[in-house]
């Protein structure tokens, strides 16, 4: 089992929809949680941090349980400029900071 | 401005000659690592560094070599490089356990 699991989609929606991620890890001694966005052939970049109690950043939510082991992304009226790749990454500080990423899902929005 | 630069951004290259990317921050971080990028696997952990003369193997170290004599930089050895280490190819740094800025890609091909 990997450890950072995504759905790799790609999840195909129109325009203004809502669309939610879930990302599953396996380790519980995971200590921190992101998301990113990676435009195709470019670097990845940080979309958001993710809090115990949740948090919103515009038309983006994340929400973590720590009891399920999992996080979520859920994006609100979404726009084409949202098309690209998102990625689930933990952090566990019990292996010297290291981040452990997920393989990403592939997000596309139609007109 | 804050930035994590790579060169070079395109390479291709023989099998067994020996090569470089260069890996430079301005933003003062401890932790540096390098990570490859494949289809369908996402990003895979080569070597990091905790800080200078701190280097530690990540997920997929065979075939590669770095080294950490300065903060700023964070050089990618190939000593004899092969057609499997054809990838993308992205270096990042950050203080401990914070987020990653990322580097813009090197594309290597092995010929």
């Amino acid at each position: 089992r990997k450890e950072v699991e995504q759905d790799p989609g790609p999840f195909n929606v129109p325009e203004g929809a809502t669309v939610a991620f879930n990302c599953t890890y396996s380790n519980s001694a995971s200590q921190s949680f992101f998301w990113y966005r990676q435009d195709c052939r470019k670097e990845p970049k940080l979309l958001m941090s993710v809090y115990s109690s949740g948090n919103e950043d515009g038309r983006f939510t994340a929400q973590l349980n720590r009891a399920s082991q999992y996080i979520s992304l859920l994006i609100r009226d979404s726009k084409l400029s949202d098309s690209a790749t998102y990625l689930c990454v933990v952090n566990q500080r019990d292996s010297n900071y290291q981040l452990i990423w997920g393989a990403g899902t592939k997000l596309i929005i139609k007109p | 401005e804050a930035q994590v630069t790579q060169n070079p951004r395109y390479l291709i290259t023989v099998t067994g000659k020996k090569l470089t990317v260069t890996c430079s921050q301005n933003m003062n971080h401890e932790y540096m690592s390098w990570y490859r990028q494949d289809p369908g696997l996402g990003l895979r952990q080569i070597y990091y560094s905790m800080n200078v003369e701190v280097t530690d193997k990540g997920d997929v170290p065979e075939g590669y070599k770095v080294s950490r004599k300065e903060k700023r930089n964070f050089p990618l050895i190939l000593e004899s490089p092969s057609p499997n280490q054809t990838s993308l190819y992205f270096c990042a740094s950050s203080f401990y356990g914070s987020t990653q800025f990322f580097g813009p890609g090197t594309r290597l091909t092995v010929l």
